[in-house]
């Protein structure tokens, strides 16, 4: 099946930029979401069909994709984006969903 | 609004089963799928299965096939998931999740609580 590769943890300091990978063969032909989740709660979907913000969701975070590489960025990172964060792509050929690994953002 | 309201923690022996509701509320249940994702302690989030509760129709991951089943009730518009020979490595969040479109390929835009299923090993 489809794999989806992510970096563990990312670290950024306050105001900076995060970007977090998501690798996968051929990727960018695929349409990639990307979902937010804070320890003890259920995941939030942030971006969407690649560079899509869901209402309510900052214009700090935004999204690409091309090639064999996804990529999330959150600008002007705060305290609060500090959660784990999953690609997610639709693998039609099996019907099925695939997550990435997940990658834990720290805001330093 | 919309919810997703999940059933409650269970402590299951390995071996049984477990059965965990889903009861939706704010949309029209019909129109849309829902989707079933796990996530064992400290770990990822993985993709259990779909079940459409127009037609009842589902899709299994491959991993999954021929554990669980996934049903529903339009009537009290709930859904479910049974997973049968419990292991300890089973034991996991079990989260509902809605679709934004009802059609496949698109992501979930709402989630249920989550369901703890502890499997003592």
């Amino acid at each position: 099946s489809y794999v989806l590769t992510q970096p563990p943890s990312v670290s950024v300091a306050p105001g900076e930029t995060a970007r977090i990978t998501c690798g996968g063969i051929n990727i960018g032909a695929r349409n990639v979401h990307w979902y937010q989740q804070k320890p003890g709660q259920a995941p939030i979907l942030v971006i969407y069909y690649d560079s899509e913000r869901p209402s309510g969701i900052p214009e700090r975070f935004s999204g690409s994709n091309s090639g064999n590489t996804a990529t999330l960025t959150i600008s002007r990172a705060e305290a609060g984006d500090e959660a784990d964060y999953y690609c997610q792509v639709w693998e039609s050929s099996s019907d099925h969903f695939v997550f990435g690994s997940g990658t834990k953002l720290t805001v330093l | 609004q919309v919810q997703l309201v999940q059933s409650g923690a269970e402590v299951k022996k390995p071996g049984a089963s477990v059965k965990i509701s889903c009861k939706a509320s704010g949309y029209t249940f019909t129109n849309y799928h829902l989707h079933w994702v796990r996530q064992a302690p400290g770990q990822g989030l993985e993709w259990m299965g779909i079940y459409s509760p127009s037609g009842g129709n589902t899709q299994y991951a491959q991993k999954f096939q021929g554990r669980i089943t996934l049903t529903g009730d339009t009537s009290t518009s709930t859904a479910y998931m049974e997973m049968s020979s419990l292991r300890s490595d089973d034991t996991a969040t079990y989260f509902c999740a809605k679709d934004v479109a009802g059609s496949r390929g698109y992501p979930f835009d709402y989630w249920g609580q989550g369901t703890l299923v502890t499997v003592p090993s």
